[in-house]
């Protein structure tokens, strides 16, 4: 499967631990995005990367988010001190700028808090 | 910042009827419009998007159309098959402001 991935699939936790979630966007994709969606809702905006910068972050990322993509390929997504609200499933998406903003998702990560 | 709004919530259709979902958005500078099929527990996936020079596109049984002056846009499926049940989601973006907003989804029902 060349599409993007994400792992692990699903993760429960107890409120309080740290989780930390992986994407690996389609091969040669420059731009990867987090998004975050709840039951009956549509994917929520959480942050962006061009390669490796971090070019833009939503007010819902609050100081216990932290994502990174430290050599432009894959990314991580870390919570620390989960909550029961940090409940959702999160989406990666990748994109390239050559062929316009298509962003292409991958299965999501669904993360139970109790 | 963009605020999307998608409507209906619910549509059934009989099967071989059309379905046509309707969004609006708020910022004129938005010139990227996707839609997005997720099926239960599966990723959304794209099936046709709109760039904001073209008024109207197609792709087989999908259609999206597009009014910048109203700023709305709208997804047309005809020839409804069972396998178009599903929840699908519009979006809105702009070159420069990478990041997707979504609609709040329309779970699409088709009655055989």
């Amino acid at each position: 499967d060349t599409g993007v991935s994400q792992d692990p699939r699903h993760k429960i936790t107890k409120r309080g631990q740290n989780v930390t979630f992986r994407c690996d966007p389609i091969s040669e994709h420059n731009r990867l995005y987090w998004y975050r969606q709840t039951l009956g809702q549509g994917p929520e905006f959480l942050t962006y990367f061009q390669n490796e910068a971090q070019l833009e972050k939503s007010r819902l990322l609050s100081d216990r988010f932290s994502a990174e993509r430290p050599k432009g390929s894959f990314s991580t997504l870390e919570i620390q001190r989960t909550e029961q609200g940090d409940s959702a499933m999160y989406l990666c998406a990748s994109a390239t700028s050559r062929t316009g903003n298509e962003q292409f998702f991958g299965p999501g990560t669904r993360l139970t808090v109790l | 910042g963009e605020n999307v709004e998608q409507h209906p919530s619910t549509l059934s259709v009989q099967e071989g009827d059309s379905a046509v979902i309707k969004c609006t958005y708020s910022d004129s500078a938005s010139n990227y419009f996707p839609w997005y099929k997720q099926e239960l527990g599966k990723r959304p996936q794209l099936i046709i998007d709109i760039r904001s020079n073209v008024g109207e596109k197609k792709d087989q049984r999908i259609a999206v159309t597009l009014n910048k002056t109203a700023k709305h846009f709208s997804l047309h499926i005809t020839e409804t098959q069972p396998e178009d049940s599903a929840v699908y989601f519009c979006a809105a973006s702009y070159f420069g402001n990478e990041k997707l907003t979504f609609g709040t989804g329309t779970r699409l029902t088709i009655i055989p």
